[in-house]
């Protein structure tokens, strides 16, 4: 299984401003996710992070809001623009397993006021 | 449309009994399922799958349990100890996109 960090593990931000969220893993991987669980919900899939194109985006989720990039198989970054209160969740970064599992970092808690 | 449903948000047991979270889905496309469990401020650790292919599929105290045809799924934990107490996710997925539709999870207690 792949080990997974995210920094920053948690922030508070301003309303209006940008946030950019790490996530590394400790070996090459071809595909990567990014994950939103909001106060009381399940885990919602942002986008899918994909190495060398532009990322794809779930329905409701576009890239002027949470641009993402993917410099090379082992790194990935999620930004959360023009942030608003009700962008305030744990937002969790994944790589996709040797099946159809996927491995899951420890998260970054924003919380915007 | 939640495609991935717990109707249970929580279940209480006590430690050695069978602990038992039911998973319901409506898209008869998903062919691959998976149950993660969750402590407070950590990522989901993955458990246990199965494919659509079988019923049952086991590792060591946990069993996942398939019924196709009435679109459930169910993870087994015997006998169950308090480190089980967590939010435990069920998963579905179609294999030829590889994402995850998560459910809204349970909430599991495990009593000494």
């Amino acid at each position: 299984s792949a080990v997974i960090s995210q920094k920053p593990s948690r922030d508070i931000c301003q309303r209006g401003t940008s946030l950019t969220i790490q996530c590394q893993v400790d070996s090459q991987v071809t595909m990567m996710f990014w994950y939103r669980q909001q106060p009381g919900q399940s885990l919602t899939l942002i986008a899918t992070a994909n190495q060398g194109s532009e990322a794809t985006y779930e329905s409701g989720f576009v890239i002027d809001k949470f641009p993402i990039s993917r410099p090379n198989l082992t790194f990935s970054t999620l930004t959360v623009s023009n942030m608003s209160p009700e962008d305030s969740s744990i937002y969790l970064c994944s790589a996709a397993g040797q099946g159809y599992e996927q491995y899951f970092g420890p998260g970054t808690r924003l919380t915007v006021t | 449309d939640q495609q991935v449903k717990q109707n249970s948000p929580s279940l209480s047991v006590q430690e050695g009994r069978i602990s038992i979270l039911n998973c319901d889905y409506t898209n008869s496309m998903f062919d691959y399922f998976l149950w993660y469990k969750k402590y407070p401020a950590e990522g989901p650790t993955f458990l246990i799958s199965i494919s659509s292919i079988k019923d049952k599929n086991e590792d060591g105290r946990f069993t996942v349990f398939l019924n196709k045809s009435a679109k459930h799924l169910s993870l087994h934990i015997v006998p169950s100890q308090p480190g089980d107490s967590a939010v435990y996710f069920c998963a579905a997925s179609n294999t030829g996109f590889q994402k995850l539709v998560f459910g809204t999870g349970t909430r599991l207690l495990v009593s000494p």
